[in-house]
C-alpha cells in the first residue's frame, strides 16, 4: 500500500522561507515529485528527486532521503502568488500516489 | 494555459445521461492518465494508457469507460453516474521510458451529477 503524509496547512509571511515536509511508505518507489495546485486549476510540476540530495530550481528546492522515506520542498522569498496547495507524490512505475496536499497561505 | 487540453471545462448531467470527456495532447507523450479529484483532496488515479493500451485500471466502476483512439487523444465515457461521482476529472500525459518524467495535467473537467 501507499502512505504519504504531509502537513495540512502552513502560513508564512511574504519574503520568508517555508519548508513543507513529506514522509512516504510505498510498496515500490521510482522517485518523488512535487506539484503546485492553485484553487480550481490543474496541478503544475515543480520538482523531481530520485537520488538522495537537494535539487534547486530558482526559489524552489526539493530534498530527498530514500533511506528515511522523507522529502521536503523549500520555498524561498515567498510571494503572494505562492499561496496554493503543494502536493507530494511518490512515483512507482508511472503510478503517482499523492499526499493530501499542504495549503500554504502567504500573508503580506 | 496547459499543453494538455480537456473539454468540456464544466459538465452537468443527470444520472441517466451518457456523456464523454475529452483530452488531447500534442507533446508526443505515449502515456496518458485519468484522475478524479474531490474538493480539498489529492488527485486519485483512475486509468493509465501506455502506447494506446490500457495498462492500469484502479478498480474503477464500469460506469466509467476509457478509450484511447490514438496517441494524442484520450476519452472518458460516462454512463449512469451517481451523485458521488461529482468531482474534477483531470487528464495527464507523460513520456514513457526513463525516470523523472513528470506528468503534465490538463485544467480538468468539473463534473456535476444531478
Amino acid at each position: 500500500g501507499q502512505n504519504i503524509d504531509q502537513p495540512t496547512e502552513m502560513t508564512a509571511t511574504e519574503g520568508a522561507i517555508v519548508q513543507i515536509n513529506c514522509t512516504y511508505q510505498t510498496s515500490g518507489f521510482n522517485g518523488l515529485f512535487w506539484y503546485q495546485q492553485h484553487a480550481g486549476e490543474a496541478p503544475t510540476f515543480l520538482s523531481y528527486n530520485v537520488l538522495d540530495g537537494l535539487e534547486e530550481k530558482g526559489r524552489f528546492s526539493s530534498f530527498l532521503s530514500r533511506s528515511k522515506g522523507y522529502s521536503y520542498l523549500l520555498l524561498k522569498e515567498l510571494q503572494m502568488k505562492d499561496s496554493a496547495s503543494y502536493l507530494c507524490a511518490a512515483n512507482n512505475d508511472y503510478k503517482l500516489s499523492f499526499g493530501a496536499g499542504t495549503t500554504v497561505t502567504v500573508r503580506a | 494555459d496547459t499543453e494538455v487540453t480537456q473539454t468540456p471545462k464544466h459538465l452537468v448531467m443527470g444520472m441517466t445521461n451518457k456523456k464523454s470527456l475529452k483530452c488531447e495532447q500534442h507533446m508526443g507523450h505515449r502515456a496518458m492518465y485519468w484522475y478524479k479529484q474531490k474538493a480539498k483532496k489529492p488527485p486519485e488515479l483512475m486509468f493509465v494508457y501506455s502506447y494506446e493500451k490500457l495498462s492500469i485500471n484502479e478498480s474503477v466502476p464500469s460506469r466509467f469507460s476509457p478509450e484511447c483512439p490514438n496517441s494524442s487523444l484520450l476519452n472518458l465515457h460516462l454512463h449512469a453516474l451517481q451523485p458521488e461521482d461529482s468531482a474534477l476529472y483531470l487528464c495527464a500525459s507523460s513520456p514513457l521510458g526513463g525516470e523523472g518524467q513528470p506528468q503534465h495535467f490538463g485544467d480538468g473537467t468539473r463534473l456535476s451529477i444531478l
